[in-house]
């Protein structure tokens, strides 16, 4: 089945790291995906991962991912302000028809 | 400029009235989606279409409808049958196809039902 978690809130000071974290349950997924959502506004995509590989980093951003446990995180390193913002975590199962399932979002706060 | 538009930002309507969101793609995109979003939670899919004139029902289809005429648009109808309209709908594109592809997400329309 389809189910993607993410804890609802982050706060971290600017400077900082931020770690996201979410889980999923379907072990056939392809693709994971980061999104970001500025308020008010649609989702950008930030980073994708294959589901055959544990890490990627791309400049501030850092993606870990355990098949075994089926935990995704995304690091932001040197966080600033303008991080503020809702991260999504989305799987993608090719079986699916490409569709995407979506977290629930983690509202992650910068503080000066 | 390449990129997914959605009109109008905002929208108001009485209870009782259905409602048609505009989405349009200037991609070349095959594939269309319309997600929902409530306050605090995630995006959950309404429709999607893989190709013109065809399109599936999403986890939450109850209530809507759409069409696709054209590969550029996709638009959205709330039907008074719909129990909890008042949301916040997004509309997306993408080139599916082998390996990693995006969703290219338009600025959303706010829906206010009373």
């Amino acid at each position: 089945g389809e189910d993607v978690e993410q804890s609802l809130f982050l706060s971290v000071r600017e400077g900082d790291s931020s770690v996201i974290n979410c889980t999923y349950t379907d072990s056939s997924s392809t693709y994971l995906y980061w999104y970001k959502q500025e308020p008010g506004a649609g989702l950008q995509l930030l980073t994708y991962i294959f589901s055959n590989m544990d890490m990627k980093q791309d400049q501030r951003l850092t993606v870990l991912l355990n098949k075994k446990d089926k935990h995704l995180s995304l690091r932001i390193a040197d966080t600033q302000t303008g991080d503020s913002a809702i991260y999504f975590c989305a799987e993608e199962i090719k079986a699916a028809g490409n569709k995407l399932t979506f977290g629930g979002g983690t509202r992650v706060l910068v503080k000066p | 400029d390449g990129g997914i538009t959605q009109s109008p930002k905002y929208l108001f309507r009485k209870e009782g009235q259905n409602v048609t969101l505009s989405c349009e793609q200037n991609l070349n995109h095959d594939a269309m989606y319309w997600y929902r979003q409530d306050p605090g939670q995630g995006l959950r899919l309404i429709y999607y279409s893989q190709i013109v004139n065809d399109f599936q029902k999403g986890d939450i289809a109850e209530g809507y409808s759409v069409s696709r005429e054209k590969k550029e648009s996709f638009p959205l109808t709330v039907t008074s049958a719909q129990k909890n309209p008042t949301a916040f709908y997004l509309c997306a594109s993408s080139a599916p196809g082998q390996g990693v592809y995006e969703q290219y997400f338009g600025p959303g329309t706010r829906l206010t039902v009373t």
